[in-house]
């Protein structure tokens, strides 16, 4: 089956401190894994991709199949990172995203 | 540019009442979905269009058909509400899977609108 598991509704931190969101996936085929964010009052955005390999606002992610997951980490949380945060499982070859039930991060002061 | 526009932004609806959901965009995008989001159950897709004429089914397709007669619109229409589809419904769209060739940036990359929350009673 088809399936992203965020297992943390929500993930309180303190400014500065290391944040981790983690994502597991289940799929048989070769996976492409996203990360979206929704901050407060805006739409829904892409973060980042597995396949670019890139930092985003200081944040990563890397592709683990062996555990399969692709947990986003930061190593210094700052409150503007507060959002809610979805990691999404594209399947098929049409682009179609199965979202995991998203963590609330909230950073605080 | 306007990216993704949603109309309308909020409605009510009666248990019966039938309404359509409009969705456009202005990126030239092959690709657009609606989704609809519940608390606690992430996004979750209703139905899809992969080009202009088409359209597919997604994981919650029941309740709602759509129309892609325009490739910069996608419609998603509820013929007969149910208090069950109460729900914050977002559109998104997105280049062809391949994106833009030779930009990795816009490897299917979906673009969302602002969403339209809809309540049935």
């Amino acid at each position: 089956a088809q399936r992203v598991t965020q297992p943390e509704k929500l993930l309180s931190v303190f400014k500065g401190a290391p944040v981790e969101l983690k994502c597991n996936y289940s799929y048989s085929g070769s996976p492409e894994l996203f990360w979206y964010v929704q901050y407060s009052r805006q739409r829904l955005q892409l973060l980042l991709r597995h396949i670019s390999r890139e930092s985003i606002k200081g944040f990563t992610a890397d592709l683990n199949k062996g555990e399969t997951s692709f947990h986003l980490k930061k190593p210094f949380a700052q409150e503007e990172d507060s959002a809610m945060y979805y990691c999404a499982l594209m399947v098929g070859s049409q682009g179609n995203l199965i979202f995991g039930k998203g963590t609330k991060l909230s950073v605080k002061p | 540019n306007a990216g993704v526009t949603q109309t309308p932004k909020f409605r009510v609806l009666k248990t019966g009442q039938s309404m359509t959901l409009l969705c456009a965009q202005d990126m030239n995008h092959e690709y657009m979905y609606w989704y609809r989001q519940d608390p606690g159950m992430g996004l979750r897709l209703i139905h899809y269009s992969v080009g202009e004429g088409t359209t597919a089914k997604g994981e919650v397709p029941d309740g709602y058909n759509v129309s892609r007669l325009k490739k910069q619109n996608f419609l998603l229409g509820l013929e007969s509400a149910a208090p069950s589809q109460t729900s914050v419904y977002f559109c998104a769209s997105s280049y062809s899977s391949s994106g833009l060739a030779g930009v990795i940036s816009s490897y299917n990359e979906q673009f969302f609108g602002p969403g339209t929350r809809l309540t049935v009673l």
